[in-house]
């Protein structure tokens, strides 16, 4: 069984752009969570989405946001870069309440 | 969110048992517990989970103290694939999908 796909693996981008991360989550899970993973911070929720709706959400701004699609994958983007945003994004998936998350092994991105 | 304390750092040998505590004192009685770790260059991965008793699977077991105010993952002969941070989550049904990551235990493996 395939796990968690996170593309890119790595993107180096500038201040003021903006930048959309994939996740395709294990076959048959329904439930998407992106996490940000800083030195500083730690790994921190961002949003969770199930059935292409936003069901939780950390305390991000609102340049970070994110969807899903009918068939599970999702996207999460970043606009107006800031250079406090690189980390290292990582998509997690599972099947239903209380079942084990699931992650990729994230995107690395860098803003310069 | 109910928080985890872990210790910041742990090592052990090489084929030896390696139990690795976490208090949860606030705790409440629909938490799950959680353990995941988290390899060098890697995202995280689940190791084991549990609710009041203790549990095994092919990785680990987890020992829950009665009280629930605190638990044990147990590597049963650690190998230095094992050396990882790892991470101790309580979860409730309300956000089981909010986990919220602590600092970790980084396990050290010595040949």
């Amino acid at each position: 069984k395939a796990g968690v796909t996170q593309t890119p693996r790595y993107l180096i981008k500038t201040r003021g752009q903006q930048v959309t991360l994939s996740c395709s989550p294990i076959s048959g899970h329904r439930s998407v969570s992106w996490y940000q993973q800083t030195p500083g911070q730690g790994l921190q929720f961002l949003f969770e989405y199930f059935s292409e709706t936003q069901r939780n959400k950390g305390n991000f701004p609102g340049r970070f946001s994110g969807r899903q699609f009918s068939n599970s994958r999702s996207e999460m983007n970043v606009s107006t870069l800031e250079l406090g945003d690189s980390a290292l994004y990582l998509c997690a998936s599972s099947a239903d309440t209380n079942q084990p998350q699931h992650f990729g092994d994230g995107t690395r991105l860098s803003i310069l | 969110d109910a928080k985890t304390t872990q210790p910041n750092s742990m090592e052990s040998n090489e084929e030896e048992p390696v139990h690795l505590p976490c208090n949860h004192s606030t705790i409440s009685g629909t938490d799950y517990i959680h353990w995941y770790r988290q390899l060098p260059s890697q995202g995280p991965e689940y190791v084991i989970h549990g609710l009041t008793s203790n549990v095994n699977n092919r990785m680990a077991s987890l020992a829950i103290a009665e009280d629930r105010k605190s638990s044990t993952l147990i590597l049963h002969r650690a190998t230095l694939r094992d050396a990882a941070v790892y991470y101790c989550i309580l979860s409730n049904p309300g956000s089981a999908r909010q986990l919220t990551f602590g600092s970790g235990t980084q396990l050290t493996v010595l040949p």
